[in-house]
């Protein structure tokens, strides 16, 4: 079983519109978990850290952990093309690092 | 300021020619890992330092060795690349609940 599961994708979204993105872990004992935006040739880009329960909003990122559920999502408000890029759903667990094998997202114009 | 710097961003080497890339952090985490990211796929995790104790992944080819001579430097050494080592190499930092990246270095393997 895969630490962290992420749907591929990829996922199309209108300019303006909210982007969804959810990520799901094996470990419950799992306290860290990241958000990173990775655009093609580049090293990924940390967006959004969060390790309580509920939300957490940073400019047009909201994070979401529920840890009952083992679920962290990451919601981007109006989105922009430039938002176009994979988005890896990260958790420490045991001492590592583990990632999804992330979200391509497409915003439209 | 970058706070994880990767030496060389791109590296062309022979096959089967010895290789290393560098990290070097300024944060003085504990926490340093070296990850391969192959295009498409995400970060397959190699090795990764907890101060200096070294613990590498199970399925991480013989191929690859790591050496951290202090808490700022990480390397990464490639015995005998082959074309399949050919890849972005990550290294990343972990400490207070942050986690990192350098800017990767692009091995192509000729």
């Amino acid at each position: 079983q895969k630490e962290v599961e992420q749907n591929s994708g990829p996922l199309s979204v209108p300019e303006g519109a909210i982007a969804s993105l959810n990520c799901t872990y094996s470990d419950r004992g799992s306290q860290s978990f990241f958000w990173y935006r990775q655009y093609s040739g580049k090293s990924p880009e940390l967006i959004m850290s969060i390790y309580s329960n509920g939300d957490k909003e940073d400019g047009r990122f909201t994070a979401q952990l529920n840890k009952a559920s083992q679920y962290v999502s990451l919601l981007i408000r109006d989105s922009q093309p430039s938002d176009s890029a994979t988005y890896l759903c990260a958790v420490i667990s045991g001492n590592q690092f583990y990632f999804g094998t992330g979200t391509s997202l497409t915003v439209i114009p | 300021d970058a706070m994880v710097i990767q030496n060389p961003r791109y590296q062309v080497t022979q096959f089967g020619k010895p290789v290393t890339l560098s990290c070097s952090q300024t944060l003085n985490h504990n926490v340093m890992y070296w990850y391969q990211q192959k295009s498409s796929q995400a970060p397959k995790l190699l090795f990764h330092y907890y101060d200096k104790d070294f613990n590498n992944e199970a399925d991480t080819p013989d191929n690859f060795q790591s050496r951290r001579p202090n808490t700022s430097f990480c390397f990464l050494d490639i015995r005998s690349p082959g074309l399949g080592d050919a890849a972005m190499y990550l290294c990343a930092i972990e400490g207070q609940g942050e986690a990192f990246f350098g800017q990767g270095t692009r091995l192509t393997v000729v």
